[in-house]
């Protein structure tokens, strides 16, 4: 079936660098865009952006501009974030999502949880 | 843009019915008809339950259905069940390529 499947936990110190994957499977990979969805501990849900994984280019929500990089390597079908100068307050779960249809999104992968922490 | 307003919990008795809102304005909730809605049980991933107002995926149950009356939008489960227990997520298309997610709903089935 149609999902995605994240890269696992990551513990980072503040300053360093992470990059999560975020690989697709039994879908033409580019032809669905990737969303990424930012949870931290106890909040809710807060979109980060979107990548049109046909030509690379990203939009990034007002908050997420600067430090965060979305890439796509469509030989493996695979979307990446990339966290750089990483604060306690990055510490999350960081979910991809396929968008099945405008604005709207289905699977979601299973989250990758980054703690940030000295 | 700021956050869609959502209540921080709902609850109902099984069988009975409850309805969640999620209240925007004319640029993103009542802009266009592209308010979708999450579930999520605790420790896993959201997964979509309504999408386009009230058109729902195969395989969620009739149960769930919504609805928007211009800036808020509505999500209705009938007929409650245990397993509706979950956080509920609304979010809409806010211009200029941009999504927006409420600060989400605790559903407690009692």
């Amino acid at each position: 079936q149609v999902q995605l499947v994240q890269s696992g936990s990551e513990l980072k110190k503040p300053g360093a660098s992470v990059k999560i994957s975020c690989k697709a499977s039994e879908y033409t990979f580019r032809n669905y865009a990737i969303n990424w969805v930012r949870q931290a501990p106890g909040q809710g849900l807060e979109w980060m952006g979107w990548i049109n994984t046909h030509t690379g280019d990203a939009t990034y929500a007002q908050g997420f501009t600067g430090r965060f990089v979305f890439s796509v390597d469509t030989s493996v079908s695979t979307a990446y974030l990339q966290i750089n100068s990483l604060k306690a307050e990055d510490t999350a779960v960081y979910y991809c999502a396929r968008e099945k249809g405008a604005y709207w999104f289905d699977p979601w992968g299973q989250g990758s949880l980054v703690t940030v922490s000295s | 843009q700021s956050a869609l307003t959502q209540p921080p919990s709902a609850s109902g008795s099984p069988g009975q019915s409850v309805t969640i809102s999620c209240t925007g304005t004319s640029s993103d909730v009542g802009g266009d008809n592209y308010v979708s809605w999450y579930q999520q049980h605790p420790g896993k991933a959201p997964k979509v339950m309504i999408y386009e107002v009230s058109k729902r995926p195969s395989g969620v149950p009739d149960r769930f259905s919504g609805s928007k009356s211009g800036n808020t939008a509505s999500l209705t489960v009938s007929g409650l069940q245990a397993e509706d227990e979950a956080d509920y997520y609304c979010s809409s298309y806010a211009g200029g390529s941009n999504v927006v997610f409420g600060g989400g709903t605790k559903l407690t089935v009692l």
